[in-house]
């Protein structure tokens, strides 16, 4: 099956720095990536939307100058935390698909970041 | 807009069968997804539904009534195993449109 990898798995930061999440598609092009995040008992909640060679699109709600999102190639998304503050902190998934019609979304391991 | 509702928790016994079910309201179908998510790691894929009916795969089936916004997750033969976070998720409107998550079911299973 496809497999989605994130770097790093986890990271601590301190507050006002950056930290950018990387997501990659290992087997497979993914021309759309999804960024979702999840706060501790809670589910899934998408952020935005990642299209290769495109702005990505925005959940509302979420602040596009603070999450930024570059996918600079078919197996490449970046998700950057900037400015980052202890309400930051959250498991971030990233997921991809190889075809934009086929149904399976498949999902990275996730990075869990703490902003003391 | 879109609402997925499912049980925040439920708890069976090893070796016994357990229902989740999962409503939901959306602009545009295009399919229902059961993911199991252990605790810390990603979601990974249990069953896809987008016509109306039953599919089985092993311990685990998949119902969905499209008519009534309606689907549910079987699960046979409770393992310790299965103790983990459900979740039930939807696909809107059509093409390149992302997962949409309800907020997941805790199943504990117990001896």
């Amino acid at each position: 099956g496809a497999v989605v990898s994130q770097h790093p798995s986890w990271v601590i930061c301190k507050s006002g720095t950056s930290v950018k999440i990387e997501c990659r598609s290992l087997d497979f092009q993914a021309t759309t990536m999804f960024w979702y995040r999840q706060f501790p008992k809670q589910s899934l909640m998408l952020m935005a939307t990642s299209n290769e060679g495109s702005k990505a699109t925005y959940e509302q709600g979420v602040e596009k100058d603070k999450f930024l999102i570059n996918h600079a190639s078919l197996t490449l998304s970046t998700l950057t935390v900037t400015s980052a503050h202890p309400e930051d902190s959250s498991f971030y998934i990233c997921s991809a698909r190889d075809d934009p019609f086929f149904y399976e979304q498949y999902f990275g391991p996730g990075t869990r970041l703490t902003v003391t | 807009g879109q609402n997925i509702d499912q049980p925040t928790e439920m708890t069976a016994t090893e070796g016994a069968i357990v229902q989740i079910n999962c409503t939901y309201q959306t602009s545009g179908f295009n399919g229902l997804f059961w993911y199991q998510q252990h605790a810390g790691e990603a979601p990974t894929f249990l069953s896809y539904n987008v016509l109306d009916g039953l599919e089985e795969k092993g311990r685990f089936s998949s119902f969905l009534s499209r008519s009534k916004g309606y689907s549910y997750l079987l699960l046979k033969e409770l393992q310790m195993k299965d103790s983990a976070s459900y979740l039930c998720a939807v696909r809107g409107g059509s093409g390149n449109t992302p997962l949409v998550f309800g907020k997941g079911t805790r199943l504990s299973v117990i001896a």
